[in-house]
């Protein structure tokens, strides 16, 4: 299916685990990024790529990984879940010329940290 | 920090009324976009206005940008149950990172 798709859509984990969440897009877009959305924070950027095997630190990094080995994937891992990353994911992809066009987002990956 | 405000925070209106949200930003932007969130999804890309333009429409939308008072304005004309959904602008600085605000709920009363 063309899109952008998300796995899994929800995630239960204990602190200090790790977890990886999924991100998928079929548009060969340049651009991906990564979101958290919290209540009073509206969406942070965590992390973004501009290509493959090329990211870049966004508002909130700390706590996070991510790699971009294929144009078309971008996983987000927490390497050692936090209560703190409660919260809803959401991974997006774009293009750009001179400057961004509009954003496509994934449902959301709604992960709790117990 | 960069991150677009928007304003109000909540919003609630009749149905047929127009709706008015703002955002306002602190340093120079190269593009401000409107995204549109429905209840428990991800965001849909609404409009987007380049810091050269004033004024854009796209159907019941119009987006207006005063780059003097570093804000932008949303419009949505005859509002309809459907546009019940949190609006959140994003801002691309000159340094090529987007920000998104906090978002304003909208809730369209029948």
């Amino acid at each position: 299916d063309a899109g952008i798709t998300q796995s899994p859509r929800y995630k239960i984990t204990e602190t200090g685990r790790q977890v990886t969440l999924m991100c998928h897009q079929t548009w060969s877009h340049s651009y991906m990024f990564w979101y958290r959305q919290d209540l009073g924070h509206g969406l942070r950027l965590i992390y973004y790529s501009a290509a493959a095997d090329i990211t870049d630190k966004g508002e909130v990094p700390d706590g996070y990984v991510v790699s971009r080995s294929k144009t078309e994937n971008f996983p987000l891992t927490l390497e050692s879940a936090t209560r703190s990353q409660t919260s809803v994911y959401f991974c997006a992809s774009s293009e750009r010329g001179v400057t961004f066009y509009e954003q496509y987002f994934g449902p959301g990956t709604r992960l709790t940290v117990t | 920090s960069q991150q677009g405000e928007e304003d109000p925070q909540a919003l609630s209106i009749q149905e047929g009324e127009n709706a008015t949200m703002n955002c306002s930003y602190k340093t120079s932007i190269n593009n401000l976009q409107w995204y549109r969130q429905n209840s428990g999804r991800g965001l849909v890309h609404l409009i987007l206005i380049r810091s050269n333009e004033r004024e854009k429409h796209s159907g019941r939308l119009r987006v207006t940008l005063d780059t003097s008072k570093k804000s932008s304005s949303l419009l949505i004309t005859a509002s309809r149950a459907a546009d019940t959904a949190s609006y959140f602008c994003a801002k691309e600085g000159r340094d090529d990172k987007i920000i998104f605000g906090k978002g304003t709920r909208l809730h369209i009363l029948p």
